[in-house]
């Protein structure tokens, strides 16, 4: 069974552009989190989406958005790029809504370099 | 405000010691931890997970303990191995897990030979 895909592995942007990042769960999966992992705050919660709906948000600003598809492949945008969101963006799916009692799976990560 | 601590960034022990990683929480309303561990350059991988009705749940080599009323949890690893050096996560989540994951900052465990 293929494991979580993120694509692409590595980024680099400049200040004030945008980037689309994506993320493809597990077959079967349908619930897809995000997290932003920086080595100052460690992995921190940016939303989660299942069924198409965004069910939690994280404390990040609007500039980060994202959706998920009916195939349950997600993506997540973030607009007006800073410094400060240069980090490793991971994916996480789970079979329901991503708890503790179904085990998130992680994708390898998005390195994202803003210059 | 950091709900879930883990105060120790880095960890060094030796081959066929014991590692123990340490993890507090404030939020009483946790009631499910979990460990991941981190190689470079992957996801984080679940190691073990323990609910708020235990004290503790072992699985081969790792062992997760739980003090509820210290608000706080320990990853033992024995005996440890080069391949479990790795950044390793401390999680937690509220209403038997079925609310969104809130991690640690994450310690870097170094087993050498």
């Amino acid at each position: 069974k293929a494991g979580v895909t993120q694509t692409p592995r590595y980024l680099i942007k400049t200040r004030g552009q945008q980037v689309t990042l994506s993320c493809s769960p597990i077959s079967g999966h349908r619930s897809v989190s995000w997290y932003q992992q920086t080595p100052g705050q460690g992995l921190q919660f940016l939303f989660e989406y299942f069924s198409e709906t965004q069910r939690n948000k994280g404390n990040f600003p609007g500039r980060f958005s994202g959706r998920q598809f009916s195939n349950s492949r997600s993506e997540m945008n973030v607009s007006t790029l800073e410094l400060g969101d240069s980090a490793l963006y991971l994916c996480a799916s789970s079979l329901s809504l991503a708890g503790a009692t179904d085990t998130q799976y992680f994708g390898p990560g998005t390195r994202l370099t803003v210059l | 405000d950091q709900q879930v601590k883990q105060n120790s960034p880095s960890l060094s022990v030796q081959e066929g010691r014991i590692s123990i990683l340490n993890c507090d929480y404030t939020n009483s309303m946790f009631d499910y931890f979990l460990w991941y561990k981190k190689y470079p350059a992957e996801g984080p991988t679940f190691l073990i997970s323990i609910s708020s009705i235990k004290d503790k749940n072992e699985d081969g080599r790792f062992t997760v303990f739980l003090n509820k009323s210290a608000k706080h949890l320990s990853l033992h690893i024995v005996p440890s191995q080069p391949g479990d050096s790795a950044v390793y996560f401390c999680a937690a989540s509220a209403d038997s897990g079925y609310s969104t994951l809130t991690f640690g900052k994450g310690t870097m465990l170094l087993v050498s030979p």
